[in-house]
């Protein structure tokens, strides 16, 4: 099993334009997750999803878009990137929410984005 | 709606030493605790948590936590620390359930070991 996987690793990006980032899971879980981690601030959920075709917001959801159309699937759009936005993005899936008995999240290695 | 701090952002320690990674957190309802650990240019890995029972956690490689509900910590102790320990540690915190099951971060501990 690959576990999380997240596509690209590393990429720049000049303000204004706009990316793709693609995580996949191959551990058949309902609940998937974006996260940011800046430094001093941890991690900071954007949105999350928890099932297939359904996204909710989290605690800094502006400027961010999700789809999940495959279970396996979490895409997280910039439309119109701003240097905010350059920060280290991990995804992470787990079976069960947070709040439950099946709860540990597993995280990807991150995506380092730089917007300058 | 819950929270966490994490009362010291890097700790230095020599190598054998004993070790406390501070963590308070701060909810209205009752939570589900956890430690991360992120070693260098890597993802975070599950290290320990608290669900009921025990107020006792320990994890394989020697780390342990205790959930205190009166003081409303969850501080991480290792008795004799290595070089290989050496990470950033993130103390977490989810309610049941809902919106409110997601987990909030502490802001990490960067924990240092030296020979």
């Amino acid at each position: 099993n690959a576990g999380v996987t997240q596509t690209p690793k590393f990429r720049v990006l000049k303000t204004g334009q706009s990316m793709t980032l693609l995580c996949a899971q191959d551990m058949n879980h309902e609940y998937m997750y974006w996260y940011r981690q800046d430094p001093g601030m941890g991690l900071r959920l954007i949105h999350y999803s928890v099932g297939e075709g359904t996204t909710a917001k989290g605690e800094v959801p502006d400027g961010y878009n999700v789809s999940r159309l495959k279970k396996q699937n979490f895409l997280l759009g910039l439309e119109s990137a701003a240097p905010s936005q350059t920060s280290v993005y991990f995804c992470a899936s787990s079976y069960g929410i947070a709040g439950g008995p099946n709860n540990e999240q597993f995280f990807g290695p991150g995506t380092r984005l730089t917007v300058l | 709606a819950q929270s966490v701090t994490q009362l010291d952002s890097q700790v230095p320690v020599f190598e054998e030493a004993p070790v406390e990674l501070r963590c308070n957190y701060s909810s209205s309802v009752s939570v589900y605790l956890f430690w991360y650990v992120q070693y260098p240019n890597q993802g975070l890995q599950l290290l320990l948590k608290y669900l009921s029972g025990s107020t006792l956690v320990e994890s394989i490689n020697g780390f342990e936590a205790e959930f205190n509900k009166s003081q409303t910590s969850f501080h991480l102790r290792k008795p004799s620390v290595h070089i290989s320990d050496t990470a950033e540690y993130f103390c977490a915190v989810s309610g049941f359930g809902g919106s409110q099951g997601n987990l909030i971060f502490g802001k990490g501990t960067k924990l240092s070991v030296k020979p």
